[in-house]
């Protein structure tokens, strides 16, 4: 069993619609990281967060500790959003434990 | 503050032959990790330094993999005698002490025909 799963697996929606990816891990964890990955592989970290909610922009994340569980939002959704969507979990050893992503496409 | 950048961003090479990749991290980030990503799937943990001391090393990383950092700067990723299964992105991050952000590079796409 995965230590970090993601719902959807892919995902795809009309441009303007309000968009949840969601992330469950197993383990006891010091943060959480979105991360998006654009097509040719660079990734960009959205968000670190060990509590409650950020955001930024058109993106929010939540995390709620006691559930071991993470939402990331986008609202507004756009064609330039089409990315993978990774969680990604670090334990308190310094290394970090990825999710499979969430692919998500938005139709213009 | 130019962020992490990787070199070569791509390298397609024959089975059997020797590949480096580099890592340049941000200054004074003493963290250094490296990941691997095969088609489909999330990164995975290869190995990680602190300064130039590499602390940890996954069982992924098999004895033709050697990662090094000798000044506690960029960072080198050696796979001997590439094997087909070495295809992947091989991605690089740095962090600095006392956080768990780590900052990734755009990565090293590795194709073994």
């Amino acid at each position: 069993k995965n230590e970090v799963e993601q719902s959807p697996q892919n995902l795809t929606a009309q441009e303007g619609e309000f968009i949840t990816i969601n992330c469950s891990y197993s383990v006891g964890i010091s943060a959480l990281h979105w991360l998006q990955q654009h097509p040719g592989g660079g990734i960009v970290s959205l968000f670190m967060l060990s509590s409650g909610k950020k955001k930024h922009g058109r993106l929010i994340a939540t995390i709620n500790i006691q559930e071991k569980h993470s939402s990331l939002h986008i609202t507004a959704s756009h064609p330039r959003d089409s990315a993978v969507y990774i969680c990604a979990v670090a334990p308190r050893d310094d290394k970090i434990i990825f999710g499979k992503g969430t692919r998500l496409h938005i139709l213009p | 503050d130019t962020g992490v950048s990787q070199d070569p961003r791509h390298k397609i090479t024959k089975r059997g032959q020797n590949v480096t990749f580099r890592c340049d991290p941000i200054s004074e980030h003493n963290r250094l990790y490296w990941y691997r990503q095969t088609l489909g799937q999330g990164p995975e943990f290869l190995t990680y330094f602190q300064n130039e001391a590499q602390l940890e090393k996954s069982r992924l990383l098999s004895d033709r993999f050697s990662a090094e950092r000798p000044k506690g700067s960029f960072s080198t990723l050696e796979i001997q005698r590439t094997e087909q299964g070495d295809s992947a992105m091989y991605l690089c991050a740095s962090s600095p002490s006392h956080t768990y952000e780590q900052y990734f590079g755009p990565g090293t796409r590795l194709t073994v025909t």
